[in-house]
């Protein structure tokens, strides 16, 4: 069993759809990352969070430290959102991945 | 804003050679992270430091080396290259703050091919 997991793997959606993506994780940890990947592989750091939620524009997270388990969410979902969105929760300074989500949002 | 600077950004080596990948941190970050991506894989941690110091270690391969110069830009030295290194090579620079974590930031990568 990954340290941690995330669902769904893959993601299809419309455009303008709210999407949610989830985030589990079995270690303690001292914060939880979303992070974005685009094709061609740049990763753009999204959220940090350690307790509660954070928004930024259409996007929002939040974490529950006591159920170990986080979600991302996309309000208004927009085709330049498809990319693979990671999962990464930190223990110290390393980062632990999870195995991200294809969100493919189709216009 | 700058960001982190990863060079080269596409490296083809052949088997059995040496590699060098060099990452340059935003200005004034202190931490310096690499990981490794395979193909269809996520990243995997594989060293980091602080302050030019090894801070942590993860699953490097001992043919590998790495360190931290003074003005803070990491190089990544890999010897005796296999194909199994193949792979995507992120760097991620943070400043360590009181609570010991810090938002990392990536830069772009460098997509490492080994035949």
């Amino acid at each position: 069993k990954n340290e941690v997991e995330q669902s769904p793997q893959n993601l299809t959606a419309q455009e303008g759809e709210f999407i949610t993506i989830n985030c589990s994780y079995s270690v303690g940890i001292s914060a939880l990352h979303w992070l974005q990947q685009h094709p061609g592989g740049g990763i753009v750091s999204l959220f940090m969070l350690s307790s509660g939620k954070k928004k930024h524009g259409r996007l929002i997270a939040t974490i529950n430290i006591q159920e170990k388990h986080s979600s991302l969410h996309i309000t208004a979902s927009h085709p330049r959102d498809s990319a693979v969105y990671i999962c990464a929760v930190s223990s110290g300074s390393r980062l632990t991945f999870g195995e991200g989500t294809q969100l493919t949002v189709n216009p | 804003a700058a960001g982190v600077i990863q060079s080269p950004r596409h490296l083809i080596k052949e088997k059995r050679e040496t590699a060098t990948l060099k990452c340059y941190p935003i200005p004034r970050h202190d931490t310096v992270y690499w990981y490794q991506q395979g193909p269809g894989q996520d990243p995997q941690f594989l060293i980091s430091f602080y302050e030019k110091m090894q801070s942590d270690k993860g699953s490097i391969p001992d043919r590998f080396s790495a360190q931290q110069f003074s003005d803070y830009h990491s190089e990544l030295n890999m010897s005796s290259l296999e194909l199994g290194d193949s792979a995507l090579y992120f760097c991620a620079s943070s400043l360590i703050g009181q609570a010991n974590t810090d938002t990392q930031y990536f830069g772009p990568g460098t997509r490492l091919t080994v035949l």
